[in-house]
């Protein structure tokens, strides 16, 4: 139980589009969701906290109006990432909180951006 | 200083070997620690939590020392399939929420 499905798992686009990548929560409710981007031989580095039916908040750096989430439902996060440049890709991976005591984590595919 | 360090690697190891990790985290809130697997452009798997008695499961043990700051995982008898970048992860909870901190992980390459 408790899967994520994230898609797509890899794009290529052109400089100045948008994409939009889609996390589901398959057989949970999903509350928070938390969105991360990992850059090669980096650590996976968050960008946002989404909580079903209210605004994200957004890491200090990363900015609001360039990577837009909704989180309108219990089961659907979106990220887009708007006006696309190179630097932009990188590996884009959403993670859900299950609502446990132990606050578990469960998280997307990834998908791989590439922005040309 | 990053909130979360680990040596990069990679450890190159025969099969069978025992290997460890190390991992320091800088915040002494944090609240929970997990060790993490990721596969080549992968996303991240849990592998265990780390809880503070030490907990082991199978070849796998991990140990933590909140006085030091200090967490560590220890694979033993190795296998070609456990070649992956070993996160360290940390976690804050506030409220009903709650939030990750990655090391950059450890690589580790078992050959034959």
């Amino acid at each position: 139980g408790a899967v994520v499905s994230q898609h797509p798992s890899r794009v290529i686009c052109k400089s100045g589009t948008s994409v939009k990548i889609e996390c589901r929560s398959l057989d949970f409710q999903a509350t928070t969701m938390f969105w991360y981007r990992q850059f090669p031989k980096q650590s996976l580095m968050l960008m946002a906290t989404s909580n079903e039916g209210s605004k994200a908040t957004y890491e200090q750096g990363v900015e609001k109006d360039k990577f837009l989430i909704n989180h309108a439902s219990l089961t659907l996060s979106t990220l887009t990432v708007t006006s696309a440049h190179p630097e932009d890709s990188s590996f884009y991976i959403c993670s859900a909180l299950l609502d446990r005591e132990d606050y578990g984590y469960t998280f997307g595919s990834g998908t791989r951006l590439t922005v040309v | 200083r990053k909130e979360v360090e680990q040596d990069p690697g990679p450890f190159n190891v025969p099969e069978g070997a025992t290997v460890a990790f190390n991992c320091t985290y800088s915040n002494s809130a944090s609240q929970s620690f997990f060790w993490y697997r990721q596969d080549c452009r992968k996303e991240p798997k849990l592998l265990m939590s780390v809880y503070s008695s030490g907990n082991e499961d199978g070849r796998f043990t991990a140990q933590l020392n909140r006085a030091s700051q200090y967490i560590s995982l220890l694979i033993r008898d190795s296998k070609l399939s456990d070649s992956a970048t070993y996160l360290c992860v940390v976690a804050y909870y506030g409220g009903s929420q709650g939030n990750l901190i990655f090391g950059k992980g450890t690589k580790l390459s078992v050959k034959p």
